[in-house]
């Protein structure tokens, strides 16, 4: 089974509407992650959590918002989705071990559309 | 912005010879350094980490640091086709107690037959 999971893989949506990624993780990490890629312009965060308490705002957190339910558990909401939303989005996690930015493992990915 | 500069390529080199990947970064008290191999659609994966000065390797792969320079680079040797992706630097940004990764836009490597 893979450690990462994200559900779904692939969304084709509307603008407007209201929609929700989620990411699992059995690694036992502390530490997730939400990223989105786009062509030319690489892997943008948009929120991290360091534990469930902790939320915090990466470089592109407008018109997104985030939750932590649980230390396994990260979903990532658009609001209100628009066109340029439209990206490759990647959950990752990452243990909080000897050094203050350990590797990040990352979940396949979801593939949203927004027409 | 901390910034993660890499050539965007596509950097095409025969089979079996040696390809070399460079990304320089600009944030000097950055500590962590990573390269992650992403093939087209699918989610990175991490191949090398380095955390100091010199060279570090793993099989066909070699890291390379230079905090003076600010310059980190990784080595293929005996390059094979399953070799062509997108390699992606990545290093950690001080961020007043939230520390995390800056990526690069990533470099396209293609290994030709």
């Amino acid at each position: 089974d893979a450690d990462v999971t994200q559900t779904p893989r692939n969304r084709i949506t509307k603008t407007g509407k209201r929609i929700m990624l989620e990411c699992s993780q059995t690694k036992g990490h502390d530490r997730m992650y939400w990223y989105r890629q786009d062509p030319g312009l690489g892997l943008r965060l948009i929120y991290y959590s360091f534990d469930v308490k902790d939320i915090n705002k990466g470089e592109i957190s407008d018109g997104y918002s985030v939750s932590r339910q649980a230390q396994a558990k990260f979903s990532l909401s658009l609001e209100s989705a628009i066109p340029n939303q439209t990206a490759l989005y990647f959950c990752a996690t990452s243990d909080s071990g000897l050094y203050l930015v350990d590797e990040q493992f990352f979940g396949p990915g979801t593939r949203l559309t927004v027409l | 912005q901390k910034e993660v500069e890499q050539n965007s390529g596509p950097l095409s080199v025969p089979e079996g010879a040696i390809a070399s990947l460079n990304c320089t970064y600009s944030d000097r008290v950055s500590q962590s350094f990573f390269w992650y191999r992403q093939y087209s659609g699918k989610s990175p994966e991490l191949i090398m980490s380095i955390y100091s000065n010199g060279d570090k390797e793993d099989g066909r792969f070699t890291a390379q640091l230079n905090k003076a320079s600010q310059y980190v680079s990784l080595l293929i040797r005996d390059s094979q086709p399953s070799d062509s992706a997108t390699y992606l630097c990545a290093v950690n940004e001080y961020n007043f107690g939230n520390e995390k990764l800056t990526f690069g836009t990533g470099t396209r490597l293609t290994i030709i037959p």
